[in-house]
């Protein structure tokens, strides 16, 4: 079965500070990789996806990750952290059953940005 | 984003009360999920469905009923509500948004509804 591990539960970064956050998963074949960010009191909001091609990917709100097979990790990035980024993020893989995807997720990472 | 909808955001009810909880979308997709986040937790997949009149058990064990008789809901039910079914429960919907083409195979969520059980 695929897990996913976040090993930072909480992350606090001064604003302007670059931000890494760690993904690890575990999966027998190329994953389904996603990126997602919840607000309090807010739904998921999907930051980026990896499926295939271009390790590097771009999301949205200026974040990247990096999809590394021989390291299993796929790490969220940001150069320059905003006040508005103070959320939580999730990481998760997704695998099909049936025609339906699975989505596993991470515990999440909290990140706090101090002024 | 896709348009996806919960009713009601939050809710608090007594123990042995039947509640149903609502989920909509308006993108036509046919694939809907229910995931469980506890407090300070990952969520867990508890239904999903592959389309009308389709609904499976996802990996966390619940006692609540999923029907899908229309495509765009996918409400969930509980017959008797219990303090241990205090939760925040998220829907999402998977399919193409139209405003992105490159939405294909991504779940698009709900902003939740929290429940509270007394």
């Amino acid at each position: 079965a695929q897990s996913v591990t976040q090993p930072d539960i909480h992350i606090t970064v001064s604003e302007g500070a670059s931000l890494e956050l760690r993904c690890n998963y575990s999966y027998g074949a190329t994953p389904y990789l996603f990126w997602y960010v919840q607000s309090p009191g807010q739904g998921l909001q999907l930051l980026l996806k990896y499926f295939s091609g271009d390790t590097l990917v771009q999301g949205i709100k200026g974040f990247e990750a990096e999809f590394k097979r021989s390291q299993s990790s796929f790490n969220l990035r940001k150069p320059s952290v905003h006040w508005s980024d103070a959320a939580e993020y999730f990481c998760a893989v997704g695998v099909y059953s049936g025609s339906a995807r699975q989505l596993t997720f991470g515990s999440g990472t909290q990140l706090t940005v101090l002024p | 984003e896709a348009d996806i909808y919960q009713t009601p955001r939050y809710l608090v009810i007594g123990t042995g009360k039947k509640i149903t909880l609502e989920c909509s979308q308006t993108m036509g997709h046919d694939k809907m999920y229910w995931y469980q986040q506890d407090p300070g937790m990952e969520l867990h997949l508890i239904h999903y469905s592959y389309g009308v009149n389709s609904t499976e058990k996802g990996d966390l064990s619940s006692e609540s009923t999923v029907s899908r008789i229309r495509t765009e809901h996918f409400p969930l039910t509980l017959e008797s509500a219990r303090p241990s079914h205090t939760s925040q429960y998220l829907c999402a919907s998977e399919g193409v948004v139209r405003r992105d083409v490159s939405s294909t195979d991504t779940q698009y969520f709900g902003p939740g509804t929290r429940l509270t059980v007394l």
